[in-house]
């Protein structure tokens, strides 16, 4: 079945340390898309990326980076310099820009 | 800048009840608008996308509009159940893929 692979689930991090999201798709998809979540809030941008070995900041990339190797896959890095990391991470994808998303099942990293 | 509010914030319903939820927007100029439903814990999962030269799309129980001269869309659920309950949120494309969202509504509907 063609969709989005988010890994891990769940995702602990030690203050200080740089950790990274996985997110994975088969659906043949230019674009992808990096989101965060906070409790009863909106999703906001991150990072998002039209083509592969290019990407653009979103509203809130401070503290983040992303690379574009493979048209499959878009991870995310969380560096120690985000100074509130914990929240939900949803990785999205879309045929083109403009033509609605396939989102992935969300990556909830904490602080410990 | 686009901004995109969605009231109420939650909303409960006796089952069997038809409901609708409501989704402002601020810049006409859009190329979609997407309604998704969000379970707790969970990704978000696509329920209609409405094109910004299109009025309203149908999929089973679900009916959305778009009227784009006034900033509104709405999400119409006919004879809502139990397990329509979740969260769904409305996101707004002014830029060729880069959407806002809005908080969302919560719903709730009561067997």
């Amino acid at each position: 079945d063609g969709g989005i692979t988010q890994s891990p689930k769940y995702l602990f991090r030690k203050e200080g340390q740089n950790v990274t999201l996985s997110c994975e798709q088969n659906l043949n998809h230019d674009a992808m898309y990096w989101y965060r979540q906070d409790p009863g809030q909106g999703l906001r941008l991150i990072y998002y990326s039209q083509i592969v070995n290019d990407f653009q900041k979103g509203d809130i990339a401070e503290g983040y980076s992303v690379s574009r190797e493979k048209k499959e896959s878009f991870p995310l890095t969380v560096t120690s310099a985000q100074k509130n990391p914990t929240a939900f991470y949803l990785c999205a994808s879309s045929i083109w820009t403009g033509e609605g998303y396939t989102f992935g099942s969300g990556t909830r990293l904490t602080v410990v | 800048k686009q901004e995109v509010t969605q009231i109420p914030a939650a909303l409960s319903v006796p089952e069997g009840e038809n409901l609708v939820l409501n989704c402002s927007f601020t810049d006409s100029a859009i190329y979609n608008l997407q309604w998704f439903r969000q379970d707790p814990g969970k990704g978000l999962t696509s329920l209609l996308l409405i094109q910004s030269s299109q009025r309203e799309q149908t999929s089973g129980r679900l009916n959305a509009s778009l009227d784009k001269s006034s900033g509104r869309s709405t999400l119409y659920i006919a004879a809502s159940q139990p397990g329509d309950s979740a969260t769904y949120l409305c996101a707004v494309d002014t830029n060729a893929g880069k959407s806002t969202f809005g908080d969302g509504t919560t719903l709730t509907v009561k067997p």
